[in-house]
């Protein structure tokens, strides 16, 4: 069970919009910044927004998030399929002194 | 560039110590910036933060993992090290290295490496 709660899935077509939501509460998601990563099979990782909204160098600019009370969201607009691959939110966690993880979202581009 | 390698272990037994490196290169672990990260992924399943460790060598663990983990760093070697007791069948998992610039931003990777416990 995950600290932080994502939707198991969620699809789209090509040139679409999807958002995945990520919930949490006033010790992660609310005191601090959000963190969205994309994960490929069989690869690392990979942080496509920080700092609850930025994106890092080399991302397209179709990622974008927000952050509003304890919950957050990762939009991605013009779907491709190279999107395909799940998604996870990150938080720092107040008293953990270490981040704490969404279960992760499987986008499937239909 | 900065990349991490993380050693292989492969299959370990049961009740046995996993032990792992994580080889930092293009850049030098002896930096007050960065917190060198253990984190693991179980099969089909989230991201588990296991700990952190500065390049002092003061560590930070998850708690739940806390009675059975120690961190250490090896500046010479410029490498960071995981050591997990008592191993059961629930720390199969693919184990990855990285580097967190600011409280959960990871922003590099090493390649992770799968650990399966069976005897």
């Amino acid at each position: 069970q995950s600290v932080l709660t994502q939707p198991p899935s969620v699809s789209g077509t090509p040139g679409q919009r999807v958002t995945i939501s990520c919930s949490g509460s006033s010790s992660n998601i609310g005191g601090n910044s959000v963190f969205w990563y994309q994960q490929l099979p069989g690869a690392a990782p990979k942080v496509v927004i920080y700092s609850s909204s930025q994106r890092p160098s080399g991302v397209p600019d179709r990622f974008s998030a927000s952050k509003s009370g304890a919950s957050a969201s990762l939009t991605i607009s013009g779907l491709q399929s190279e999107d395909e691959a799940h998604y996870f939110c990150a938080a720092w966690e107040d008293g953990l002194s270490g981040p704490v993880f969404g279960g992760g979202t499987k986008l499937t581009v239909l | 560039q900065v990349q991490l390698q993380e050693s292989a272990p492969g299959l370990v037994k049961p009740s046995q110590t996993l032990s792992l490196t994580c080889s930092v290169s293009g850049g030098s672990i002896r930096s007050a910036e960065y917190y060198w990260t253990w984190l693991r992924q179980s099969p089909g399943k989230g991201l588990e933060w296991i700990g952190h460790t500065y390049y002092s060598g003061r560590a930070f663990y998850n708690p739940s993992l806390k009675s059975r983990v120690s961190l250490s760093v090896d500046t010479s070697k410029n490498q960071f090290s995981l050591k997990l007791n008592s191993l059961t069948a629930a720390d199969t998992a693919v184990y990855f290295c990285a580097r967190d610039v600011n409280g959960g931003h990871f922003d590099v990777w090493g390649q992770g490496t799968l650990v399966t416990v069976a005897s």
